[in-house]
């Protein structure tokens, strides 16, 4: 079983709409969790981190984190064509600030 | 200026020949991390350095080596570079003060023929 779990994809959703991505986990001991924006040849960018149970919300993004489940979810309201990329999820499986990543989500915002 | 910057960011070798990856950060971090990406295989660590003195391997460590001269400079090298190792090596740094968000560099993009 893979640490960090995400769906290949592509998850296409029509522009305005949410789209939903979703990550799981392995290590209960699990503190922190990220989500990276990667455009294609291009390097990853920090979207938002999460390190408590519930919602954390940044303009249109929404990371919701369920540590008893071990579940990380991201959610992008009022979806544009410029969010067509892929998202890595990102756990620190270990502390020491080593970060195991998915594979992405490959979302495809269409007009 | 962008504050993680890598070196070559493009770069075409063949098989055998030494080459040597350098990253260097100005956001005064400790952290600093070498990663590998495949198509359909995410991001693979090669190895990290916590600072100057303390070098670890990551999940992939094999046929590569590093090494850390500053705080603010990393260096992956490939003794003998062979095929499989054609990727996209990012670098990235992160602080020591109890955030372990990391920041990328551009990335370099390796061809090994």
């Amino acid at each position: 079983q893979k640490e960090v779990e995400q769906n290949s994809g592509p998850l296409s959703v029509p522009e305005g709409a949410i789209a939903s991505l979703n990550c799981t986990y392995s290590d209960r001991g699990s503190q922190s969790f990220f989500w990276y924006r990667q455009y294609s040849g291009k390097s990853p960018e920090l979207i938002m981190f999460i390190y408590s149970n519930g919602d954390k919300e940044d303009g249109r993004f929404t990371a919701q984190l369920n540590k008893a489940s071990q579940y990380v979810s991201l959610l992008i309201r009022d979806s544009q064509p410029s969010d067509s990329a892929t998202y890595l999820c990102a756990v620190n499986t270990g502390g020491g600030n080593k970060l195991t990543f998915g594979t992405g989500t490959q979302l495809k915002v269409e007009l | 200026d962008a504050d993680v910057t890598q070196t070559p960011r493009n770069r075409i070798t063949k098989t055998g020949k030494r080459i040597m990856l350098e990253c260097s950060q100005t956001k005064g971090h400790d952290r600093m991390y070498w990663y590998r990406q495949d198509p359909g295989l995410g991001l693979q660590l090669i190895y990290y350095s916590f600072d100057v003195k303390d070098i670890n391997k990551g999940e992939i460590s094999d046929g590569y080596s590093v090494s850390r001269q500053a705080q603010a400079k990393f260096s992956l090298s490939l003794e003998s570079a062979i095929p499989n190792q054609t990727a996209l090596y990012f670098c990235a740094t992160s602080g020591s003060g109890g955030t372990d968000t990391q920041y990328f560099g551009p990335g370099t993009r390796l061809t090994v023929l």
